[in-house]
């Protein structure tokens, strides 16, 4: 089982769609989650923290399930902007540095006009 | 500059050869780390310094690779006798420091894109 898994996509959606991704983790000693965002031929940049309890930041909501090693990434009212590849991202680091970051494939999304 | 700068942005080159790529980190930043992201995959750690030691090299693939940080401040990966599958883009990010303080942030620069023909 690899490391990180997430939804092979691509996704598709009109604008103002609800769209959701998905990852699992097999490392259950894990200690923090990521999502990044990677727009066509540019560098990943980072989206947003995950935590236990689920946090949101304006269109974009994540959530974390540590017993079923699972994340989530949900964003509503998709904008063309959003068109870009969501990796789920997990440190395995236990002293809680940035290093190591594992990647997962990512989803690539694109929402239509 | 402002943020993570590497070059060559493209490098060609033939297999068999040695290639050199060279990465600026943000400044001040102590901790720089090379990842590898090959077409349809995320980016797949390949070393971690902290300051001018390689704290964690255990991302590279195999003795060809070797990567250097002399100064605590721009870091070359270097590659000998390239092969095909070395194809890729070479990523390289910094971050203020390998601790907690922004746990997760990586800043990355554009990327190398190598081609080994």
């Amino acid at each position: 089982r690899k490391e990180v898994e997430q939804d092979p996509g691509p996704f598709n959606v009109p604008e103002g769609a609800t769209v959701a991704f998905n990852c699992t983790y097999s490392n259950s000693a894990s200690q923090s989650f990521f999502w990044y965002r990677q727009d066509c031929r540019k560098e990943p940049k980072l989206l947003m923290s995950v935590y236990s309890s689920g946090n949101e930041d304006g269109r974009f909501t994540a959530q974390l399930n540590r017993a079923s090693q699972y994340i989530s990434l949900l964003i509503r009212d998709s904008k063309l902007s959003d068109s870009a590849t969501y990796l789920c991202v997990v440190n395995t680091d236990s002293g809680g540095s940035n290093y190591k970051l594992t990647f997962g494939k990512g989803t690539l999304l694109t929402v239509n006009p | 500059g402002a943020g993570v700068s590497q070059t060559p942005s493209n490098k060609v080159t033939e297999k068999g050869k040695y290639v050199e790529l060279r990465c600026d980190p943000i400044s001040g930043h102590t901790a720089l780390y090379w990842y590898r992201q090959s077409l349809g995959q995320g980016p797949e750690f390949l070393i971690y310094f902290q300051g001018t030691g390689a704290a964690d090299d255990s991302g590279l693939p195999n003795d060809r690779f070797f990567a250097v940080r002399p100064e605590g401040s721009v870091s070359t990966l270097k590659i000998q006798r390239t092969e095909r599958g070395d194809s890729a883009m070479y990523l390289c990010a910094s971050s203020p420091r390998g601790g907690s303080l922004s746990p997760g942030e990586l800043f990355f620069g554009e990327g190398s894109r190598l081609t080994v023909l």
